[in-house]
């Protein structure tokens, strides 16, 4: 039972547009949310994050929006650069501690 | 400043064989988190220390896992007996505890278990 999915596994962006990466997810329970950007071979990079009582959390060039209604968050990157390509992963928790349940990651491939 | 490190970077046991990783959190970090990737998997919760609080052993995937936390800092993950299924990304995280969650992991351990 996948609680957090993010239903495309990878998206083609040309540098200077917008990204959109959704995340959809099943436990009403969970509040709050987070999205990390990981290379190969390296740890998740922290990127932003959301609490429930929030419908927009936005930092530079990245902004989640949070539907709680829906269930759905997303991740805007504008404008999108060749160094953003790499892994996204959705989390969420219960809490505002303890553990992630992630997404299983989409590939964003930014194109000059 | 410092950021999570983990040691080692690349481990290669033999199965049935015991193997420990390591890691050092962010200081003053209280919460410190286990999670692996499995190939073509998404992260996968293992085993959660908050302070001196018992720890949340909820993902660990079998007694041969098991973790320890000395001094509320480095952390332990033992797996003994490895097998195959084993070999996986290890990542560990840490963050300032309660409130706040967002985790920042270390470059991980990449287990391979021949």
């Amino acid at each position: 039972d996948q609680q957090v999915k993010q239903n495309s596994p990878s998206l083609s962006v040309q540098e200077g547009r917008i990204s959109i990466l959704n995340c959809d997810y099943t436990n009403s329970m969970f509040d709050y949310f987070l999205w990390y950007k990981k290379y190969p071979a390296e740890g998740p990079t922290f990127l932003i994050s959301i609490s429930s009582i929030k419908d927009k959390n936005e930092d530079g060039r990245f902004t989640v929006f949070l539907n709680k209604s829906a269930k759905h968050l997303s991740l805007h990157i504008v404008p999108s650069q060749p160094g953003d390509s790499a892994v996204y992963f959705c989390a969420a928790s219960g809490t505002s501690y303890g553990k992630l349940t992630f997404g299983q990651g989409t590939i964003l491939t930014v194109h000059p | 400043g410092a950021g999570v490190s983990q040691s080692p970077s690349n481990k290669v046991t033999e199965k049935g064989k015991d193997v420990e990783l390591r890691c050092d959190p962010i200081s003053g970090h209280t919460a410190l988190y286990w999670y692996r990737q499995s190939l073509g998997q998404g992260l996968e919760f293992l085993i959660y220390f908050q302070g001196n609080s018992a720890p949340d052993k909820s993902g660990l995937p079998s007694d041969r896992f098991s973790a320890e936390r000395t001094g509320g800092s480095v952390s332990t993950l033992t797996i003994q007996r490895t097998q195959q299924e084993d070999s996986a990304v290890y990542l560990c995280a840490s963050s300032l505890g309660r409130g706040r969650n967002e985790q920042y992991f270390g470059p991980g351990t990449r287990l391979t278990v021949t």
